[in-house]
């Protein structure tokens, strides 16, 4: 139980395009969704927090316009990043926590990633 | 604010040698800790947590951590490593955050290599 997929896996766009990444939560309701990003050999930072059905919060430093992020249903989140820049190259991962609580577990997604050209 | 340190970026042991890797945090309250492993290019595994309880907490593939209160430290341990171990592994508090979630806090990760 408690699989988190994302699709794509890996993804190579242009610079200035457009990228949808997607988060499922498979056999759960994921009442929270959490978006992070890492780079090469260095940790995971959170980029944002989003709950189903409202407006996603993003950390300090990170652009909401760039990083769009949609929370439509208790088991599918999306991230978009706008207008790609090679500086936006990294790994991508989302992670998911379920809809009972207390529950302080997060499940994680298998991460895509994304190369800007 | 709260955080977690693991002081060693890289841990080499012999295979069938007990290992450690160290964690420790900075928080107001209790904490809730985690470990995770990561294998290259994939997500993270849940590894093991502590929210309250005994300090020795049991987990997946035979791991172990020790939450030690005095010391603010979750260490991870196992007693007997595979080469299969091999793997950035991360120790992670949670806090409450925004909208009602709770957010989790990463070290930067140790990687282990476990030697044949």
């Amino acid at each position: 139980g408690a699989v988190v997929s994302q699709h794509p896996s890996w993804v190579i766009c242009k610079s200035g395009t457009s990228v949808k990444i997607e988060c499922r939560s498979l056999d759960f309701q994921a009442t929270t969704m959490f978006w992070y990003r890492q780079f090469p050999k260095q940790s995971l930072m959170l980029m944002a927090t989003s709950n189903e059905g409202s407006k996603a919060t993003y950390e300090q430093g990170v652009e909401k316009d760039k990083f769009l992020i949609n929370h439509a249903s208790l088991t599918l989140s999306t991230l978009t990043v706008t207008s790609a820049h090679p500086e936006d190259s990294s790994f991508y991962i989302c992670s998911a926590r379920e809809q009972r609580t207390p529950s302080y577990e997060q499940y994680f997604g298998p991460g895509t990633r994304l190369t800007v050209t | 604010a709260q955080s977690v340190a693991q002081p060693e970026d890289q841990v080499n042991v012999a295979e069938g040698n007990p290992l450690t890797v160290k964690c420790t945090y900075s928080v107001s309250g209790n904490p809730y800790l985690f470990w995770y492993v990561q294998y290259p290019n994939r997500g993270l595994q849940f590894l093991l947590k502590y929210i309250t309880g005994d300090n020795l907490v049991k987990g997946s593939y035979g791991f172990e951590a020790e939450f030690n209160k005095s010391q603010t430290s979750f260490h991870l341990k196992k007693p007997s490593a595979l080469v299969s171990d091999s793997a950035l592994y991360f120790c992670a508090v949670s806090r409450f955050g925004g909208a009602g979630s709770y957010q989790l806090t990463f070290g930067k990760g140790t990687k282990l290599s476990v030697i044949p």
